[in-house]
């Protein structure tokens, strides 16, 4: 069955570093987002994406974050300046369609210390 | 989006059919009832999605009531390997591609 495929699965970063999480989504679908949790707390949207650019963001996704599909299949979620704050578990995930459901990668947890 | 209520947790017993409820009692006729799924901090699993009939995949089945403000669940025969949160989120159909709102769910624990 298509996975959707993170990587790393687990990255640790100073503060005010940059990081970059990559996410190769299946290959034929055409929507794709990130999503974060934060240990012990709710699944959060961040940011979905078509046709190239950003459709719908939350008030979470500001300045420091950006997302980038540099080629035909990697999809990626840059951090500008992490924060403490920012440390949770990002997950990536893709959709044929924009009523379908979504398929889930299986994460990266980020520690930002 | 639909606000939805679910019971935090559950219990059921292995080989047993599983029934998660979720009240949606604001939802309007554009919007969908979705469920997914997380199995300990693993990424959210699709399950199921629906407007007013019911459906069943090789998963679950979901029904969904007549005035659509409630529906529910049914694993046919848990296994220990159904054990995770389970959300039932509410959302309208659209076209670009719009946020999945999780809430709190629901902690089924299939016992054996």
């Amino acid at each position: 069955e298509p996975e959707v495929t993170q990587t790393p699965s687990h990255q640790v970063t100073q503060m005010g570093q940059e990081v970059i999480l990559r996410c190769v989504p299946i290959s034929n679908h055409l929507y794709f987002y990130w999503y974060r949790q934060i240990l012990g707390q709710k699944v959060e949207f961040l940011v979905s994406f078509y046709n190239n650019e950003i459709s719908e963001k939350s008030e979470i996704f500001d300045d420091q974050f950006s997302v980038e599909r540099p080629d035909g299949s990697n999809f990626t979620l840059k951090i500008r300046s992490t924060k403490l704050e920012d440390s949770a578990m990002y997950f990536c995930a893709s959709s044929l369609t924009g009523a379908g459901g979504y398929t889930f990668g299986s994460g990266t947890r980020l520690t930002v210390v | 989006d639909a606000k939805t209520t679910q019971p935090p947790s559950m219990d059921c017993a292995e080989g047993r059919a599983a029934n998660l409820p979720c009240n949606h009692s604001t939802i309007s006729g554009n919007e969908y009832v979705y469920w997914y799924r997380q199995i300990h901090s693993q990424g959210p699993q699709y399950i199921i999605h629906g407007l007013k009939n019911n459906e069943t995949n090789e998963m679950a089945s979901l029904i969904i009531t007549e005035d659509r403000k409630s529906s529910t669940l049914i694993l046919p025969h848990a296994t220990l390997r159904d054990t995770a949160v389970y959300y039932c989120i509410v959302r309208v159909l659209e076209t670009s591609g719009s946020r999945l709102t999780f809430g709190e769910g629901t902690q089924l624990t299939v016992n054996p």
